[in-house]
C-alpha cells in the first residue's frame, strides 16, 4: 500500500523567504508524484507532477520540486515567497498498478508573512 | 486544457434531504471518475472510484447506499448524498479522466447540512 507523509502540517514564511514544504512517499512501483495547491473553498489546482525523465520539475507560479528517490522524496520549493501563495498544498501519488487512483498526504498550510 | 466542470459549489441542505453533485468532462472522455472527501482540517479521502458503464467501487467505511454514484455517460458522474445529515458536511470534489490522458479534477462541492 502507498502512503504520503508531509512533514509540518502548517509552515509559516516571510515574504521573500525560501519555500520548502516536504513530501515523503512509500510504494512498491515506481510512482507518479504530484503536488497540489487549493485556495480557501476551491478545488484542487495542479502545480507540477513528475512521471519520468528529468527528476527535477517545474510547475506553474515559479514552484519546482525535486523527485529523489534515494531518499523516497519530493519536495516543493520556491526560492521567494508572495503573499498570494498561502494556501493549503497537497503530495499525492498516484499508484498505476491500482487503477490510477491517488493517495494524497495530509497537506501543509503555507502562510505568509509581510 | 481538460476541464471538469462540478456543480453546485455550494449547497446547503436541510437534515433528511437528499443532494446531488454533477461533474461533467468537457471536451474529453472521463473513462473513471475519482470521488474524494475533505473534512476540515483534513486531507482528501478516496470515497469510490466509478467507471462508465458500471457499478462504482467504494472505499472501506464508505456507505453505498448512502453516496450513490451515477456514471452512465463519458462525460458525466453524479454523487447523490441520500438523507443528508449534520455529520456529511464536507467538501466534495471529483476527478476525472483516463489511462494515458490523465485526470482532472473539479472544482468541490462545499455541502453543509443543517
Amino acid at each position: 500500500a502507498q502512503s504520503v507523509t508531509q512533514l509540518g502540517s502548517h509552515v509559516s514564511v516571510s515574504e521573500g523567504a525560501l519555500v520548502l514544504l516536504r513530501c515523503n512517499y512509500s510504494s512498491s512501483v515506481p510512482p507518479y508524484l504530484f503536488w497540489y495547491v487549493q485556495y480557501p473553498n476551491q478545488g484542487l489546482q495542479l502545480l507540477l507532477k513528475y512521471t519520468t525523465g528529468a527528476t527535477l520539475v517545474k510547475g506553474i507560479n515559479g514552484f519546482e520540486a525535486e523527485f529523489k528517490k534515494s531518499e523516497t522524496s519530493f519536495h516543493l520549493t520556491k526560492p521567494s515567497a508572495h503573499m498570494s501563495d498561502a494556501a493549503e498544498y497537497f503530495c499525492a501519488v498516484r499508484d498505476k498498478n491500482a487503477g490510477n487512483m491517488l493517495t494524497f498526504g495530509g497537506g501543509t498550510r503555507l502562510m505568509v508573512k509581510p | 486544457g481538460a476541464v471538469v466542470s462540478q456543480h453546485p459549489s455550494r449547497v446547503i441542505c436541510k437534515s433528511g434531504t437528499s443532494v446531488k453533485i454533477e461533474c461533467r468532462s468537457l471536451d474529453f472522455q472521463a473513462t473513471t471518475m475519482f470521488w474524494y472527501r475533505q473534512f476540515p482540517k483534513q486531507s482528501l479521502m478516496l470515497m469510490a472510484t466509478s467507471n462508465e458503464g458500471s457499478k462504482a467501487t467504494y472505499e472501506q467505511g464508505v456507505e453505498k447506499d448512502k453516496f450513490l454514484i451515477n456514471h452512465a455517460s463519458l462525460t458525466l458522474s453524479t454523487l447523490t448524498v441520500t438523507s443528508a445529515h449534520p455529520e456529511d458536511s464536507s467538501f466534495y470534489i471529483c476527478s476525472g479522466g483516463s489511462v494515458g490522458y490523465g485526470y482532472t479534477f473539479g472544482s468541490g462541492t462545499r455541502l453543509t447540512v443543517v
